[in-house]
């Protein structure tokens, strides 16, 4: 079956510092990955989408950038944190078809 | 462009009523509807789907949802509230090329004893 997987599952970050959230997916080849942040309060916000290795589509334009170095693993990065990044990050995936299903998240807080 | 609209930020309902979460769907082709659900501080679990079919759907955990396109409507349901249903529900909508969903704002639902 198959599984997703997200680390750290909590981040306390101080402005300015840099970031790097994994996410890996086991038991099955090339997902279609996704990132969102859920910021309280707020809706699914979806950051970036990736169909393969390299291909990235970002949907908002801000300060966090994602790369997919492996078929089965998404990074979120970001150079210098602001404290409008704190929030809730979920990866999800979907085999090709609608649905999508989501990791168990990481919880950003930028002091 | 596919967006959904869930009514009542929060719901309140006694154990053993009925829970009924509304959400609303602007499509401009067939969609596909989700409903998940997110327990605090853990990620999204998928309750139900409506791709094509049967317009009575049925899910996880007792819950169903009917697809309604004349209201443009995919209320979910659940005849008997259980205390650990309380959680945040998400409406999302797909636009079928199986690349984004689009979710709503979600519905926290409480359940009182």
């Amino acid at each position: 079956s198959q599984t997703i997987h997200q680390w750290p599952a909590t981040l306390v970050q101080p402005v300015g510092s840099p970031l790097s959230l994994e996410c890996t997916v086991e038991g099955t080849s090339n997902p279609n990955l996704y990132w969102y942040r859920q910021a309280a309060g707020r809706g699914l916000q979806l950051l970036f989408y990736s169909v393969g290795i390299g291909q990235i589509s970002s949907e908002v334009p801000q300060n966090l950038s994602a790369s997919r170095p492996q078929d089965r693993q998404f990074i979120l990065s970001s150079k210098k944190l602001l404290l409008s990044d704190s929030g809730f990050y979920l990866c999800a995936w979907n085999p090709g078809t609608n649905e999508q299903y989501f990791g168990p998240g990481t919880r950003l807080t930028v002091t | 462009a596919q967006s959904v609209t869930q009514l009542g930020s929060h719901v309140s309902v006694s154990e053993g009523a009925l829970v009924l979460l509304r959400c609303n769907y602007s499509s401009s082709v067939p969609p596909y509807l989700f409903w998940y659900v997110q327990y605090p501080n853990q990620g999204l679990q998928l309750l139900l789907k409506y791709t094509t079919g049967a317009t009575l759907v049925k899910g996880i955990n007792g819950f169903e949802a009917e697809f309604k396109k004349s209201e443009t409507s995919f209320h979910l349901t659940k005849p008997s509230a259980h205390m650990s249903d309380a959680a945040e529900y998400f409406c999302a909508v797909s636009d079928r090329s199986g690349y984004a969903l689009n979710f709503g704002k979600g519905t926290s639902l409480l359940v009182t004893p």
